[in-house]
């Protein structure tokens, strides 16, 4: 399983488009890329999943280069709400390790007003 | 359709006793995995049932274990209960691709 590598810390303001980039150089090729934002004392929630180029959903877009040694969540205009964790995993979805969900330090970012 | 769901939420423990946690997956989904999180270790991996079968698991002492039955929920027990063990512990289902986590069961050992 690939390790990802994000930056401890970020902080924005409200309203701010943010961009939090992943490091993860030793992806396989079957391997996604998946986002998780996790709340305090709560469970990690989904947040977008890809594998190549760019994906985009209501909430977010993630930004894949050609290499796949790294990737870029993009939160646009955030909000207070947003502050939160955000992690990046690398796994191939359907496969026996599918359910062994290896998390880093994660992000933490902090929206201010 | 209903989500993950954990039980209890809370709960207090006094040192050397044993637990155990619930979860119901979501409807459909085979594979279930547990959680540990703490400030320290951060989110840990304990172990993950697919169909009945423990199918992956973590660095975890044999303290900790679990079960899955065959409407797929499942349960993790921990024994012999020490101070480390206070943590949030998570359940996450899966059909496959993305997991959907429950909110977690906060046990605090004392």
């Amino acid at each position: 399983l690939a390790k990802t590598t994000q930056p401890i810390s970020m902080d924005s303001y409200e309203g701010q488009e943010v961009n939090i980039t992943c490091s993860h150089n030793n992806i396989a090729t079957n391997d996604y890329i998946t986002w998780y934002q996790q709340f305090p004392s709560q469970g990690p929630r989904f947040i977008i999943q890809g594998y190549k180029t760019k994906v985009t959903n209501e909430v977010a877009s993630l930004f894949i280069p050609a290499d796949r040694k790294s990737s870029t969540l993009s939160l646009p205009r955030v909000s207070l709400s947003d502050t939160a964790v955000y992690y990046c995993l690398v796994g191939r979805p359907g496969s026996s390790n599918t359910g062994k969900l290896i998390f880093g330090q994660g992000t933490t970012l902090q929206v201010k007003p | 359709k209903a989500g993950v769901t954990q039980t209890p939420r809370y709960l207090i423990k006094t040192r050397g006793q044993q637990v155990t946690l619930s979860c119901s997956p979501i409807s459909g989904h085979r594979s279930v995995s547990w959680y540990q999180q703490t400030p320290g270790q951060g989110l840990q991996f304990l172990f993950e049932y697919f169909s009945e079968t423990q199918r992956n698991k973590g660095n975890f002492p044999g303290r900790f274990s679990g079960r899955q039955f065959s409407n797929s929920r499942s349960e993790m027990n921990v024994s012999t209960l020490e101070l480390g063990d206070s943590a949030l512990y998570l359940c996450a289902s899966s059909p496959g691709g993305q997991a959907f986590f429950g909110q977690g069961t906060r046990l605090t050992v004392v």
